[in-house]
């Protein structure tokens, strides 16, 4: 069993501010994923990295694999990124991988 | 990125009756599949995984009877909740993925259907 940890739990900044999201896991893993959830409930990808360092716009995920540890970092945050943020791990043998979610960090932006 | 839908997005329905839920691979062929349930701010937990053409293999404790998975083709894969009861309302959301090559292949998610059983 891979336990995963997010934090913070809960986060409210102002617009504008630094926002980084944590991520942490037990069981060595071969991928981890942070995808963004908003209020109506889908879920988009934001990213899939399993090694370094990854960039899309506004948002920088990184991860290092030996402190079993991952980071959501979003710049220039707006109200729109209120959403709440999941990191999920991918472990155990190729061809049956398992997926094991983190409790996610609810984001607010206020204007 | 591949996308995954699924239909309906929405679905209320009378406690008794069975409701099945679609999940599509729009732009690639889908080896696997996955369904998840997620209640009310709680994260996803698994509940099956489909092979294309073959059985489902089921999480514990979730019912294989009640929650009918059937992914006959590479492109779909459908959930049938059977004789849904008001705890089954829930969100359910499916993802898929290819298997290819050497290295673990992405799971692409689905935006999620919300069900309601009155």
């Amino acid at each position: 069993k891979n336990e995963v940890e997010q934090s913070p739990q809960n986060l409210t900044a102002q617009e504008g501010e630094f926002i980084t999201i944590n991520c942490s896991y037990s069981v060595g893993i071969s991928a981890l994923h942070w995808l963004q959830q908003h209020p109506g409930g889908g879920i988009v990808s934001l990213f899939m990295l399993s090694s370094g360092k990854k960039k899309h716009g506004r948002l920088i995920a990184t991860i290092n694999i030996q402190e079993k540890h991952s980071s959501l970092h979003i710049t220039a945050s707006h109200p729109r990124d209120s959403a709440v943020y999941i990191c999920a791990v991918v472990w155990g043998n190729f061809g049956n991988e398992k997926l094991t979610f983190g409790t996610g960090t609810r984001l607010t932006i206020i204007p | 990125g591949a996308v995954v839908s699924q239909h309906p997005s929405w679905v209320i329905c009378k406690s008794g009756t069975s409701v099945k839920i679609e999940c599509r691979s729009l732009d690639f062929q889908a080896t696997t599949m996955f369904w998840y349930r997620q209640f009310p701010k709680q994260s996803l937990m698994l509940m099956a995984t489909s092979n294309e053409g073959s059985k489902a293999t089921y999480e514990q404790g979730v019912e294989k009877d009640k929650f009918l998975i059937n992914h006959a083709s590479l492109t779909l894969s459908t959930l049938t909740v059977t004789s849904a009861h008001p705890e089954d309302s829930s969100f359910y959301i499916c993802s898929a993925r290819s298997l290819a090559g050497g290295s673990y292949n992405e799971q692409f998610f689905g935006p999620g259907t919300r069900l309601t059983v009155l």
